[in-house]
């Protein structure tokens, strides 16, 4: 079956520092992949996406790209705010059959200042 | 304004009781979705209607049933609540099934 392996947190970084959050995947064929993010009290957001093979996805700085020759769509941010504190959840909709998302365990992240 | 709504937003009940959670979309869109987040963040799909049909149904207890009004109603009712569905439920919608899903805020669920 499908499944997204995050690494586990929380991630504390200061201010400015460089961001990587790993996420790797398992599934049949070629899925679209996802970062959302979900502040605290609120519902998830979508922070990017990629849809095929060396697609980069980016958004307010953060960045990511598919790698299909490692299975991996790792987050990275070069200089992260306290703003960015917040639940990173990779996830993943398969190209066919049951088209629902299949979300990693999420990976929070504190920026201090 | 807003997208994606649920009520409550917040929800403590006795194990045993029945309530419903219920859920609005403002988009115009298809499809709706409910998902469960654990205690530990994990978030799983339970449901997913197209068009007021069902077509996405996880393997949940049958207390657990969605009932779609309409194309922008999506509710959840549980029977008979257990200490073990506690966790903060979210509704989310989407144009269609491969589109960019829109999430509500979330309802906390505590069953004592």
């Amino acid at each position: 079956g499908n499944s997204v392996t995050q690494m586990e947190g929380p991630v504390t970084l200061s201010e400015e520092a460089f961001l990587t959050i790993n996420c790797t995947y398992t599934a049949t064929g070629y899925p679209s992949l996802f970062w959302y993010v979900q502040y605290p009290g609120e519902g998830l957001q979508l922070l990017l996406k990629a849809t095929k093979a060396d697609d980069k996805g980016s958004n307010k700085g953060f960045e990511a790209t598919y790698r299909k020759e490692t299975t991996s769509f790792h987050l990275e941010k070069g200089s992260v705010q306290v703003s960015d504190s917040a639940v990173y959840f990779c996830a993943l909709r398969p190209l066919t059959g049951r088209r629902a998302l299949t979300f990693g365990s999420g990976t929070r992240l504190q920026v201090q200042p | 304004d807003t997208a994606v709504s649920q009520t409550p937003k917040y929800l403590v009940t006795q194990m045993g009781n029945d309530k419903s959670i219920k859920c609005e979309q403002n988009l115009g869109h298809d499809t709706m979705y409910w998902y469960k987040q654990d205690s530990k963040k994990f978030l799983k799909i339970m449901f997913s209607y197209n068009n007021k049909e069902l077509i996405i149904n996880e393997t949940v207890p049958n207390r657990f049933s969605p009932k779609s009004p309409d194309k922008a109603h999506l509710n959840l009712h549980i029977n008979s609540l257990e200490l073990g569905d506690s966790a903060v439920y979210f509704c989310a919608s989407s144009q269609d099934p491969m589109d960019e899903q829109f999430f509500g805020p979330g309802t906390r669920l505590t069953v004592l």
